[in-house]
């Protein structure tokens, strides 16, 4: 049981635009440490989509933006590809844990 | 061009060790602050723990599963990072990735969690009777 709750699955229409949310608490997201996004695709490593809340490393497409407000972070995703569907994940710090944690992960499906 | 290539991956049986190995090219290895993650199979992301350069003290941390039972430690005249794993459980069943980020992100770093811009390929460790 992660300390920074996604939800399961999301799911949107080739061009709508999606969120996947990342709950946390007053030791983590709400204590004001950043959050980074990660997409994994099946069989991949994990690639780097947001870090520090809402930055996008070179090459990432401005279709996909990081928010993030009290104890939460979004990851959103305008203009959906069938190539974006794959896993993506949560990351922060815990002070009380005093470790990095990581969401529970969220499959997205391009209907 | 950044290379990370973990070895030492297998079948081991609960109770036993194993030793991973990173090799690690295309950066200067003895600045980067480097990291395992684990993935067990059909799971999430599990960050495992952390070693800093020597020069900002080579302190390593732990996630609390593993604390205790798993080391990180580097050779940097070899480039290479290591994890070894002692009393292994089922539960170890795993991909490790061994990973490192971009001194530029250092900023964003908090607690020694950084954001990941490097992973290996993984390899997957196995425990079981």
């Amino acid at each position: 049981q992660s300390v920074l709750t996604q939800p399961p699955s999301v799911s949107g229409a080739p061009g709508q635009r999606v969120t996947i949310s990342c709950t946390g608490s007053s030791s983590n997201i709400g204590a004001g440490y950043d959050v980074h996004w990660y997409q994994q695709l099946p069989g991949t490593a994990p690639k780097l989509l947001i870090y520090g809340n809402s930055n996008r490393p070179s090459g990432v497409p401005d279709r996909f933006s990081g928010s993030k407000s009290g104890t939460s972070a979004s990851l959103a995703i305008t203009g959906l590809q069938a190539e974006d569907e794959a896993d993506y994940y949560c990351q922060s710090y815990d002070s009380s844990l005093t470790e990095g944690v990581f969401g529970g992960g969220t499959k997205l499906t391009v209907l | 061009e950044v290379q990370l290539v973990e070895s030492g991956g297998g079948l081991v049986k609960p109770g036993g060790s194993l030793r991973l190995s990173c090799a690690a090219s295309g950066f200067t290895f003895s600045n980067a602050w480097m990291s395992w993650v684990r993935q067990a199979p059909g799971k999430g992301l599990e960050w495992v723990g952390r070693i800093k350069s020597k020069t900002d003290g080579g302190t390593t941390d732990y996630a609390a599963p593993v604390k205790g039972r798993f080391t990180i430690s580097r050779d940097d005249s070899k480039n290479t990072l290591y994890l070894q794993m002692n009393s292994l459980k089922t539960e170890d069943t795993a991909v490790y990735y061994c990973t490192t980020h971009s001194r530029w992100l250092r900023f964003y770093c908090s607690g020694g969690s950084c954001p990941i811009d490097y992973w290996g390929q993984g390899t997957l460790v196995t425990v079981s009777s």
